[in-house]
């Protein structure tokens, strides 16, 4: 079966810190992937994607994911993070239909 | 400026009430969706309609209802049959399903028990 997983359900890191958060699929083949963004309250927002191609794709916001075919994995990256990144972050994986990872919280400390 | 609109934001529902969120959709997208999202977990598919006069039950459809008559439009009805109705709804929409574009999200409805 499809899944999607994200290990850490928060993460804490200070502001200007670099930061990953890890998310690993599950499906036969190469799916389309996706980092979405969701502050308290709001939808989600589309941070990045990648269907095929170059591995390391970049996003909005200065965030960019590598994908990693050996690993299942499509890591979420930012070399310096700033408080208004505080938010959940949802990885996504599309085969037939969408499927989210559980999400992780970002906290952000000044 | 394009994009998906819900309505409304918060909403309160008696036992025993049916109500409806509203999710309209300018985009002109073929494909729409609506989601739950429960605190601290992810998303779930409620129902998702692919074309207008179609739809699909999703993961979680019992006690939910839809119509999709526009297609820039795909209300949800959160009928009696569901029990535990409290939760953050998000409709979405896309270019197809499937395809290789994303999905674009609303700003959700909360909707609470009173």
């Amino acid at each position: 079966a499809q899944s999607v997983t994200q290990p850490d359900i928060h993460i804490t890191v200070s502001e200007g810190a670099s930061l990953e958060l890890r998310c690993n699929y599950s499906y036969g083949a190469t799916p389309y992937l996706f980092w979405y963004v969701q502050s308290p309250g709001q939808g989600l927002q589309l941070l990045l994607k990648y269907f095929s191609g170059d591995t390391l794709v970049q996003g909005i916001k200065g965030f960019e994911a590598e994908f990693k075919r050996s690993q299942s994995s499509f890591n979420l990256r930012k070399p310096s993070v700033h408080w208004s990144d505080a938010a959940e972050y949802f990885c996504a994986m599309e085969s037939h239909m969408l499927t989210f990872g559980g999400g992780t919280r970002l906290m952000v400390k000044p | 400026d394009g994009g998906i609109t819900q309505s409304p934001k918060y909403l309160f529902r008696k036992e025993g009430q049916n109500v409806t969120l509203s999710c309209e959709q300018n985009l002109n997208h073929d494909a729409m969706y609506w989601y739950r999202q429960d605190p601290g977990q992810g998303l779930r598919l409620i129902y998702y309609s692919q074309i207008v006069n179609d739809f699909q039950k999703g993961d979680i459809a019992e006690g939910y209802s839809v119509s999709r008559e526009k297609k820039e439009s795909f209300p949800l009805t959160v009928t009696s049959a569901q029990k535990n109705p409290t939760a953050f709804y998000l409709c979405a929409s896309s270019a197809g399903q499937g395809s290789n574009q994303p999905q674009h999200f609303g700003d959700g409805t909360r909707l609470s028990i009173l």
